[in-house]
């Protein structure tokens, strides 16, 4: 299975700043996507982060407030601009493994808190 | 709109007390029912894929079962450390991102 490093781990960001949060994986794969996990919520869908081409983003989500990139088939960065209260939310990074149909798996997740 | 449902939201069991988790979607096109376990602190654990009706999947104390409608998470004889969040999902119209249900909190007391 796909092993997925997420950088870091956690973070208390002052309201106004940027955060950017990397996902590394040790495998190519072809869809590499991220979610937002609000406290005491479930996973919503932010973005699909292609590779060599700008990230499709879900309804409610924009490239603005959370660029994306992915420069690789190994590797994607998400961050979140101009932070208010409200992004405070665990962000995890999540692939498709192509080698493993059926197979979804997720980074360890970074925990934001913005003050 | 496609839509995954959990119940209950939260379940208490006592260690050996088996029972089961329920998930129910409306999705067109079925395109494979996604098991996770969650944590606290950590991202989802993968558990099982199924693709379709009857099919069954087991790990350990674990057996994810899938109807035309519904799907079932049983836990057999379950211990304190099986007690965490389990996630159902279904991949969503647009491609391979899966769209979750709100999950499940399992407690499991000695």
């Amino acid at each position: 299975s796909a092993v997925i490093s997420q950088k870091p781990s956690r973070d208390i960001c002052q309201r106004g700043t940027s955060l950017t949060i990397q996902c590394q994986v040790d495998s190519q794969v072809t869809m590499m996507f991220w979610y937002r996990q609000q406290p005491g919520q479930s996973l919503t869908l932010i973005a699909t982060a292609n590779q060599g081409s700008e990230a499709t983003y879900e309804s409610g989500f924009v490239i603005d407030k959370f660029p994306i990139s992915r420069p690789n088939l190994t590797f994607s960065t998400l961050t979140v601009s101009n932070m208010s209260p409200e992004d405070s939310s665990i962000y995890l990074c999540s692939v498709y493994d192509d080698t493993h149909r059926g197979e979804a798996f997720f980074g360890q997740g970074t925990r934001l808190t913005v003050v | 709109e496609d839509q995954v449902t959990q119940s209950p939201e939260a379940l208490r069991l006592q260690e050996g007390e088996s029972s089961s988790l329920n998930c129910s979607y409306t999705v067109s096109g079925l395109r494979g029912l996604f098991w996770y376990r969650q944590d606290p602190g950590k991202g989802p654990e993968f558990l099982f894929t199924l693709y379709s009706a009857g099919e069954e999947k087991e790990k350990e104390r674990l057996k994810a079962t899938l109807t035309k409608k519904e799907s079932f998470l049983h836990i057999t004889a379950p211990k304190p450390e099986d007690s965490a969040t389990y996630l159902c999902a279904a991949p969503m119209l647009s491609g391979y991102a899966l769209n979750f249900g709100k999950g499940t909190s399992l407690l499991v007391t000695p």
